[in-house]
């Protein structure tokens, strides 16, 4: 089974500061790169997709992809309360399935 | 207005009983797929299907099955063979295009063991 880690958190941060939720994958064949944000009791909705090596801006969240470190992270800046909730980080392999991390859980303090 | 729906939203299953959990979808997408998450772990897929009247056993098939006889519907069985069934069940949908296809989730439906 594809392996998808994530820092396990919880990850705490004061409002308006920046946090940085990292994510790596095991599958070198991976193309594709998702970022869920999931609220207690909710279902995942997609926040940010990449494709390519470098960085993706999208508003105040930032994903960067490395493919050689098999690496991929999530920056929130100016973090909200709002934010606070569990990030998922997901791997689409090349046989279209869709692997899962188990999340990194965010709180954000006023 | 678009969108996945599950239902219901809560359902209590008996030792014994098998349940079956609505997943239904009016994006147009061709590709659907059933999710289970425990608390603390992230998702694990049961079953997709990329068209009507095909699908194909995800990572933890055992104990579960499934029909795609529209391509709107994508109902979940869990049958008595599935011996911890209790969890947040995920139903996602995709255009199913390949590489890059954003999967987009439903409400989810929260099983419990009475």
């Amino acid at each position: 089974q594809k392996e998808v880690e994530q820092n396990s958190g919880p990850l705490s941060v004061p409002e308006g500061a920046i946090a940085s939720l990292n994510c790596t994958y095991s599958d070198r064949g991976s193309q594709s790169f998702f970022w869920y944000r999931q609220y207690s009791g909710k279902s995942p909705e997609l926040i940010m997709f990449i494709y390519s090596n470098g960085d993706k801006e999208d508003g105040r969240f930032t994903a960067q992809l490395n493919k050689a470190s098999q690496y991929v992270s999530l920056l929130i800046r100016d973090s909200q309360p709002s934010d606070s909730a569990t990030y998922l980080c997901a791997v689409l392999s090349n046989d279209y399935k869709l692997s899962f991390g188990a999340g990194t859980t965010v709180t954000v303090r006023a | 207005d678009g969108g996945i729906t599950q239902s219901p939203k809560y359902l209590f299953r008996k030792e014994g009983q098998n349940v079956t959990l609505s997943c239904e979808q009016n994006l147009n997408h061709d590709a659907m797929y059933w999710y289970r998450q425990d608390p603390g772990q992230g998702l694990r897929l049961i079953y997709y299907s990329q068209i009507v009247n095909d699908f194909q056993k995800g990572d933890i098939a055992e104990g579960y099955s499934v029909s795609r006889e529209k391509k709107e519907s994508f109902p979940l069985t869990v049958t008595s063979a599935q011996k911890n069934p209790t969890a947040f069940y995920l139903c996602a949908s995709s255009t199913g295009q390949g590489s890059g296809e954003t999967q987009y989730f439903g409400p989810g439906t929260r099983l419990l063991v009475l």
